[in-house]
């Protein structure tokens, strides 16, 4: 069964750098989906993509994210400058869309450590 | 965002015994309703969802009701197992829930 794949599983930078979490969605999916989980708490939504461009993004998703789809199966989240409060687990998700599915499937997670 | 509200965020239950979670939402237009389990570091998993023309929907021991009217929908585990103990999680649109932390004592 075709699964969304995220490269790294974790991530260790040090606060104000720049980082760039991957993902491969499942192929044929056209919705694509970024959210954070902070260690103990819910799983907070960022943003969400469609026919390349942001359709939906939250109040977390200020000007120190972006999202890409750089060819026809890498989606990433680009963090700029990077703060210790952006620790976190990153899950990447898609959707078929088309009417054929609403469930969104889900990445690994990246983890991410800024020190 | 979009408000999604669930109850309780702990419930610890003896083996055997159910387990029903509750969540509210205010998107009066949604018509898909998943719930997600958790293990500790590892993904949401679908588990099971329900769409909003039917009121109930069952996969072996795991049930959601659906209340359009009221605007919530629960999850239902009976007979539950050690291996069921998780974090659940409801979802509406973008949004999920806070979080069911299930303890499952043998």
């Amino acid at each position: 069964e075709p699964e969304v794949t995220q490269t790294p599983s974790h991530q260790v930078t040090q606060m104000g750098q720049e980082v760039i979490l991957r993902c491969v969605p499942i192929s044929n999916h056209l919705y694509f989906y970024w959210y954070r989980q902070i260690l103990g708490q819910k799983v907070e939504f960022l943003v969400s993509f469609y026919n390349n461009e942001i359709s939906e993004k939250s109040e977390i998703f200020d000007d120190q994210f972006s999202v890409e789809r750089p060819d026809g199966s890498n989606f990433t989240l680009k963090i700029r400058s990077t703060k210790l409060e952006d620790s976190a687990m990153y899950f990447c998700a898609s959707r078929a869309g088309q009417g054929r599915t609403d469930t969104q499937y889900f990445g690994p997670g990246t983890r991410l450590t800024v020190l | 965002g979009e408000n999604v509200e669930q109850h309780p965020s702990t419930l610890s239950v003896q083996e055997g015994d159910s387990a029903v979670i509750k969540c509210t939402y205010s998107d009066s237009a949604s018509n898909y309703f998943p719930w997600y389990k958790q293990e500790l570091g590892k993904r949401p998993q679908l588990i099971i969802d329900i769409r909003s023309n039917v009121g109930e929907k069952k996969d072996q021991r795991i049930a959601v009701t659906l209340n359009k009217t009221a605007k919530h929908f629960s999850l239902h585990i009976t007979e539950t197992q050690p291996e069921d103990s998780a974090v659940y999680f409801c979802f509406n649109k973008f949004y999920f829930g806070s979080g069911t932390k299930l303890n499952v004592k043998p």
